[in-house]
């Protein structure tokens, strides 16, 4: 079975400071994918971002950007000039390939606060 | 234009009562699913359908059953609701290329 695991439960971060949330995940698996998803108070999730694991080259999304090491299954993301509207709860999420019904697994999420 | 719609969105019960929670996706997808995110946001499966068909259940208690009637509704039927069923609910839909789910808005469930 895989696990994600996220160590930090809060984050706090100054606005248009650089912030860097961690990620571990557990997988016998060689193509996935992984995600983090963003869930501000309105409670929607929000895909914020998502890297396939046969790609090497580093997923970014404007001002989200991840760090992917496959080897070390370590997936973090790294959110640049912080903005009040990036306070959330976020969501590392790991999902299998190569079968149609594979639902997500969560990591336990990290509480980011964007001080202005 | 709602992708993945829920209703209610918000959900206030007795202990003991039956509620449903609906679920449609406008989006052709064929594969939907149930996740339960407790009072501590941890965010679980519970159930996946794929083309009106059960494909995973997560060892949920059988008061939960979902029903598929078709491929665009996953409705989640909860019987005897207890304390710990309150929760927020989400429904999801996976794309066709398999890489992206979509979800709903949640409903937030309480039982007193």
């Amino acid at each position: 079975a895989q696990t994600v695991t996220q160590s930090q439960p809060e984050m706090s971060v100054q606005e248009a400071e650089t912030v860097t949330l961690s990620c571990t995940y557990d997988t016998s698996e060689n193509n996935y994918y992984l995600f983090w998803y963003k869930q501000p108070p309105s409670r929607q999730m929000i895909l914020v971002i998502r890297q396939e694991a046969y790609k090497q080259q580093n997923a970014t999304e404007n001002r989200f950007s991840v760090n992917f090491q496959k080897a070390a299954k370590s997936f973090s993301l790294k959110i640049s000039d912080s903005q009040l509207g990036d306070t959330a709860m976020y969501f590392c999420a790991f999902m299998k390939t190569n079968s149609g019904n594979t639902p997500l697994v969560f990591g336990k999420g990290t509480r980011l606060s964007v001080i202005a | 234009d709602t992708a993945v719609s829920q209703t209610p969105k918000y959900l206030v019960t007795q202990m003991g009562n039956d509620k449903s929670i609906k679920c449609e996706q406008n989006l052709g997808h064929d594969t939907m699913y149930w996740y339960k995110q407790d009072s501590k946001k941890f965010l679980k499966i519970m159930f996946s359908y794929n083309n009106k068909e059960l494909i995973i259940n997560e060892t949920v208690p059988n008061r939960f059953s979902p029903k598929s009637p078709d491929k665009a509704h996953l409705n989640l039927h909860i019987n005897s609701l207890e304390l710990g069923d309150s929760a927020v609910y989400f429904c999801a839909s996976l794309d066709y290329s398999g890489n992206e789910q979509f979800f709903g808005p949640g409903t937030r469930l309480t039982v007193l």
